[in-house]
């Protein structure tokens, strides 16, 4: 059974850089079958996809955040990350990881969700 | 690129049936057959119900149905149960290799 778990600071301050590790259990990172994706979800609001990568590093951005985001991934450690720089309090969110199958629509596995808090 | 529109609630009562409708355009909903449906219970991470417009993966209750019609994807329930009260996603591909989600709607079984 894949798990997959997001792990980074709770709390970042305005103007200084978002770090978030999604480490996968259970099957490997490097399966050419799937994509490994960021999604994520300001308190009372709804999903907002950000990002995703493959196991060859390729990426794709939302464009509303391709400016400030970086996703890349570490298929030595089985984890990709997440990189959002120049944050303010509107990236105040709910952090998920997730899995979505290649040629599909489907995302099947996703990590339980980090609270990340942008405040000095 | 913009969210998809959901309704932002709905509402039915046990054993009734009810739709959810996501719009976008030619250049996302319309233009391709990838299109998925999430369940987001509060506090929880959302599960999948729905995938590839009309593909309900295994473990999700048959009482869960999707269409397309143009521009405009459904989520169907059918026999409301208490349990389905929750909120709920559309998701989409684009013309610009990006995915985008629909606002959410919130379902209310009275």
């Amino acid at each position: 059974q894949l798990q997959m778990q997001e792990s980074g600071p709770g709390l970042v301050k305005p103007s200084e850089t978002l770090s978030l590790t999604c480490t996968v259990s259970g099957g490997s990172i490097s399966s050419g079958s799937y994509y490994w994706a960021w999604i994520r979800q300001p308190p009372g609001k709804g999903l907002e996809w950000i990002g995703n990568i493959n196991y060859s590093g390729s990426t794709y951005y939302s464009p509303s955040l391709k400016s400030r985001v970086t996703i890349a991934v570490d298929t030595s450690k089985n984890q990709f990350s997440l990189k959002l720089n120049s944050v303010t309090a509107a990236d105040t969110a709910v952090y998920y990881c997730a899995r979505r199958l290649g040629g599909s629509s489907l995302i099947d596995y996703w990590g339980q969700g980090t609270l990340v808090t942008v405040s000095s | 690129q913009s969210a998809l529109t959901q309704p932002a609630s709905v509402s039915g009562s046990p054993g009734q049936s009810i739709a959810i409708s996501c719009t976008g355009t030619s250049s996302d909903v319309g233009g391709y057959n990838y299109v998925s449906w999430y369940q987001q219970h509060p506090g929880k991470a959302p599960k999948l119900m729905i995938y590839d417009v009309s593909n309900r993966p295994s473990g999700v209750s048959n009482r869960f149905s999707g269409s397309k019609s143009g521009n405009t994807a459904s989520l169907t329930i059918s026999g409301l149960q208490a349990e389905d009260e929750a909120d709920y996603y559309c998701n989409s591909y684009t013309s610009s290799s990006t995915w985008v989600f629909g606002g959410g709607t919130k379902l209310t079984v009275l």
